[in-house]
């Protein structure tokens, strides 16, 4: 079975700093990663994805991700935090296969950025 | 750009009515989901979908629950006799045009659901 576990339910940091939101995943098959953000009163937003090319991935609004097998982490970082970020992340995990696949998410990591 | 939408944005019923949940997916996706998420807690898997049957639905979805896609446009969720526990946000999402690869599912803005 597969499953998420994102580290740190809240996270605040000043704007321009360095963001990091850690996502550790399990799965007994090769996974495909993804992070999606939620604003307020919206729904889920695709940030970024893996799916078995390069594993450094590059995503939207200036956020990346790294791929490491051996410690089973999809953790997402972004150089410099901007007010705009300040929303709800979420980590899923799905198998690598074609056709229809569930998504199993993460609990959320609420980002805040402040001044 | 093309999008998922879902209507109503926000319902409230009554314990024990039937609600019906509506989402329009992208045009010419073939994969269809629901997913709910309890107030505080997580993204949970309810039901995919596809040509026209489910291909996969999880413990949350029980007998009370049903999908349709009526007329090769939109698709539904039906919760036949709501309790209070249903109360939550409904995610309709959708994946997979003719032609490409199906792993990124495009959600809706979700539809709360109350339930009193």
């Amino acid at each position: 079975a597969q499953s998420v576990t994102q580290l740190g339910s809240h996270v605040s940091v000043s704007e321009g700093a360095l963001v990091l939101l850690r996502c550790n995943y399990s799965s007994s098959v090769p996974p495909y990663l993804f992070w999606y953000v939620q604003y307020p009163n919206q729904g889920l937003q695709l940030l970024l994805k893996y799916t078995s090319a390069a594993t450094l991935v590059k995503g939207i609004n200036g956020f990346e991700a790294e791929f490491k097998k051996s410690e089973t982490s999809f953790h997402l970082t972004k150089p410099s935090a901007h007010m705009s970020d300040a929303a709800e992340y979420f980590c899923a995990v799905s198998e690598a296969s074609g056709g229809y696949n569930k998504l199993i998410f993460g609990a959320g990591t609420r980002l805040a950025v402040h001044p | 750009e093309p999008e998922v939408t879902q209507t109503p944005s926000h319902q409230v019923t009554q314990m024990g009515q039937e609600v019906i949940l509506r989402c329009v997916p992208i045009s010419n996706h073939l994969y269809f989901y629901w997913y709910r998420q309890i107030l505080g807690q997580k993204v949970e898997f309810l039901v995919s979908f596809y040509n026209n049957e489910i291909s996969e639905k999880s413990e949350i979805f029980d007998d009370q629950f049903s999908v349709e896609r009526p007329d090769g446009s939109n698709f539904t969720l039906k919760i036949r006799s709501t309790k209070l526990e249903d109360s939550a946000m409904y995610f309709c999402a959708s994946s997979g045009r003719d032609g490409e690869n199906t792993d990124t599912q495009y959600f809706g803005p979700g539809t709360r659901l109350t339930v009193l």
